[in-house]
């Protein structure tokens, strides 16, 4: 079965400052890997995410992600963050493109001025 | 181009009674999930709709039913609601199954609260 962690529950960064929020996988072939992000009472938007090919990831609004496989890893980065990314972030694994998505418990990030 | 739209935005029910959610998906997909995010917590898989048939299902009870609509449209029913069912359902939407390098489309949400 497939599972994702997302070990930090609260983040709190000031802006301008670097993130990086950590998402670990379980799954036993080749993942679909994505970030999601939520706004309060909000649907979700997608980050960003991982078929195949190059382990880095681009995605919008300026957030990026590395796919290590020898470390179950697809951590979430950013430079600098803005006052308007604080949201909570969800890491999702599925099994192919368009299946069944498991997701983590998702991280708060919260940006102080 | 109308994203993934769901109705109604907020719906207020007690103990036992049934509700129907409904999903409109994005404009050229035909394949319909839908996700239960209780508060403080990820989504989690209920069930996919592809061709008007339920093709996959999380771990949840028979409560828990679907239909999909020749429009590619889906509604969820819950029956016998319980305060646990109380949290916002995520309609999702993607195209066709068999493809590849597709993403799933999410649309903003039913909030269900059981009193």
């Amino acid at each position: 079965a497939q599972s994702v962690t997302q070990p930090d529950i609260h983040i709190t960064v000031s802006e301008g400052a670097s993130l990086e929020l950590r998402c670990n996988y379980s799954y036993g072939a080749t993942p679909y890997l994505f970030w999601y992000v939520q706004s309060p009472g909000q649907g979700l938007q997608l980050l960003l995410k991982y078929f195949s090919g190059d382990t880095l990831v681009q995605g919008i609004k300026g957030f990026e992600a590395e796919f290590k496989r020898s470390q179950s890893s697809f951590n979430l980065r950013k430079p600098s963050v803005h006052w308007s990314d604080a949201a909570e972030y969800f890491c999702a694994v599925g099994a192919r493109a368009g299946n069944m998505l498991t997701f983590g418990g998702g991280t708060r990030l919260m940006v102080k001025p | 181009d109308a994203g993934v739209t769901q109705s109604p935005t907020h719906l207020i029910k007690t103990r036992g009674q049934q509700v129907t959610l409904r999903c409109s998906p994005k404009s050229g997909h035909d394949t319909v999930s839908w996700y239960q995010q209780a508060l403080g917590q990820g989504p989690q898989f209920i069930f996919q709709y592809y061709e008007e048939e339920e093709r996959q299902r999380g771990n949840f009870p028979d409560r828990f039913s679907g239909h999909q609509f020749p429009n590619y449209s889906s509604e969820l029913n819950v029956n016998a609601l319980l305060l646990g069912d109380s949290a916002l359902y995520l309609c999702a939407s993607s195209p066709k199954i068999a493809a590849s390098y597709n993403e799933q489309f999410f649309g903003p949400g039913t909030r269900l609260t059981v009193l």
